[in-house]
């Protein structure tokens, strides 16, 4: 298996600019995460999928943010209007089963860098 | 609100010594803990699992600890190598919550 592919590996932007990141997570994996890394705040969960399913987005930073995810091999995480505080590492991880009992599987992340 | 903490931001120790890296939690009681290494300009990589019942779990050369008492995890890699130098994640759950992180951990090993 190819594991979970993000892409793209690197985007730069300027402030306003729509960026949509995208990834595909492992086949016949039911739970979708996406997570964002920064030096500041680590590794925070953003919104995470069941069956396509979006079960919590709380940790979505602010309503320029949204995650979709249209069927089981494609999801795609937007920022409209994007600024430089959202500059970070953005990660797509998936697992088979329940996430606290079985590994999550990371993509090598997108970088987001805002100008 | 719940919190994980790594204690060290980094790490340095000598090749062939056993590296202990430590994960606090508080205002949590995890039911899981999990353990990620990341290399620089990748993603996490799983290494080990454990659960609130279980005291100790190894793999290889290395061992991870749930102390539910103290609301710790210790994470050893005995006989360090160069090559283990990474950041090392924790990662808590309960119930069916996803994974909550720590800030993790850089790990040098020094030939």
């Amino acid at each position: 298996d190819a594991g979970v592919i993000q892409s793209p590996r690197h985007e730069v932007t300027e402030m306003g600019q729509e960026v949509t990141l995208r990834c595909k997570p492992i086949s016949g994996h039911d739970y979708l995460f996406w997570y964002r890394q920064t030096m500041m705040r680590g590794l925070e969960l953003l919104i995470y999928f069941n069956n396509n399913v979006p079960i919590d987005d709380s940790g979505m930073p602010e309503d320029r943010f949204s995650a979709k995810m249209p069927n089981a091999s494609f999801s795609t995480l937007k920022i409209q209007p994007s600024e430089p505080r959202d500059s970070a590492v953005y990660f797509c991880a998936s697992s088979s089963r329940v996430p606290n009992n079985s590994p999550l599987h990371f993509g090598n992340g997108t970088r987001l860098t805002v100008t | 609100s719940q919190k994980i903490e790594q204690n060290s931001e980094a790490l340095n120790i000598q090749e062939g010594k056993t590296a202990t890296l430590t994960c606090n939690y508080t205002n949590y009681s995890p039911a899981y803990l999990q353990w990620y290494r990341q290399d620089p300009g990748r993603g996490p990589v799983f290494l080990l699992l454990i659960r609130e019942n279980e005291k100790e779990k190894r793999k290889e050369r290395l061992k991870v600890t749930f102390d539910t008492t103290l609301k710790q995890s210790l994470f050893h890699i005995t006989a360090s190598q160069p090559a283990d130098s990474a950041t090392y994640l924790c990662g808590a759950s309960s119930g069916n919550t996803p994974l909550v992180f720590g800030k993790g951990t850089r790990l040098s090993v020094i030939a």
